[in-house]
């Protein structure tokens, strides 16, 4: 059973605080997605990864960095949390699809962030 | 603006009924997918379609593809109510990202 798993349901930080949150997935996954999900406004893309130590930025990356250290872990940081990152935080894994395609991507169960 | 929109934003059917949700999306895609998401958990993959496909069937989905049109549509029939939940249409426009759209909310009563 494929299986994506978040290092936290629920977390709550102070504003300013440095906030990292891990992503593990094992089926051996080139592609890694972390995306946050806003009322309103859907699923969007901050960051992805197609291979170790590869990151590319999405449509929202300011605020936040990510790290591929290890091909089954994926990991986003908040340098300094503010109110405006409270948010559903989501990480997907996905195989690369065909001739440039994208492949199913399997997601983890979602982190909800809170910014105090 | 959003590359895939859903419509309705929210559909409430009884069990038993068909629900349809359409999708509209702007540019050329390589695939379109379907996900669900129950509420407040991580989305799951229903049917991936290919560009080059018009039909997809898997159980009691059915989902189609108008390349023309750019438009896809999910069909659900005979809902149950563990079908509630929100549902995403998802276009693959560019290599390794898929876009999501706002989602239809479908709500099944018993």
């Amino acid at each position: 059973d494929v299986k994506v798993t978040q290092s936290s349901r629920y977390l709550v930080k102070r504003t300013g605080e440095k906030v990292f949150l891990e992503c593990v997935q094992d089926m051996d996954h080139e592609n890694m997605f972390w995306y946050r999900q806003d009322p309103g406004l859907g699923l969007r893309l901050i960051y992805f990864s197609y291979d170790v130590k590869m990151k590319e930025k999405g449509d929202i990356p300011e605020g936040y960095s990510v790290s591929r250290e290890k091909k089954e872990r994926f990991s986003l940081i908040l340098e300094s949390a503010s109110t405006n990152q409270t948010s559903m935080y989501l990480c997907a894994s996905s195989s690369p699809g065909l001739a440039g395609s994208t492949d199913t991507q399997y997601f983890g169960p979602g982190t909800r962030l809170t910014v105090l | 603006s959003q590359q895939g929109e859903e419509d309705p934003q929210a559909l409430s059917i009884q069990e038993g009924e068909n629900a349809t949700m359409n999708c509209s999306y702007k540019t050329s895609i390589n695939n379109l997918q379907w996900y669900r998401q129950n509420s407040g958990r991580g989305l799951v993959h229903l049917i991936l379609i290919r560009s080059n496909e018009r039909e997809k069937h898997s159980g009691r989905l059915r989902v189609t593809l108008d390349t023309s049109k750019k438009s896809s549509s999910l069909l659900i029939t005979a809902s149950r109510a563990a079908d509630t939940a929100s549902y995403f249409c998802a276009t693959d426009t560019s290599y390794g990202k898929l876009t999501f759209g706002q989602g239809t909310i479908l709500t099944v009563h018993p």
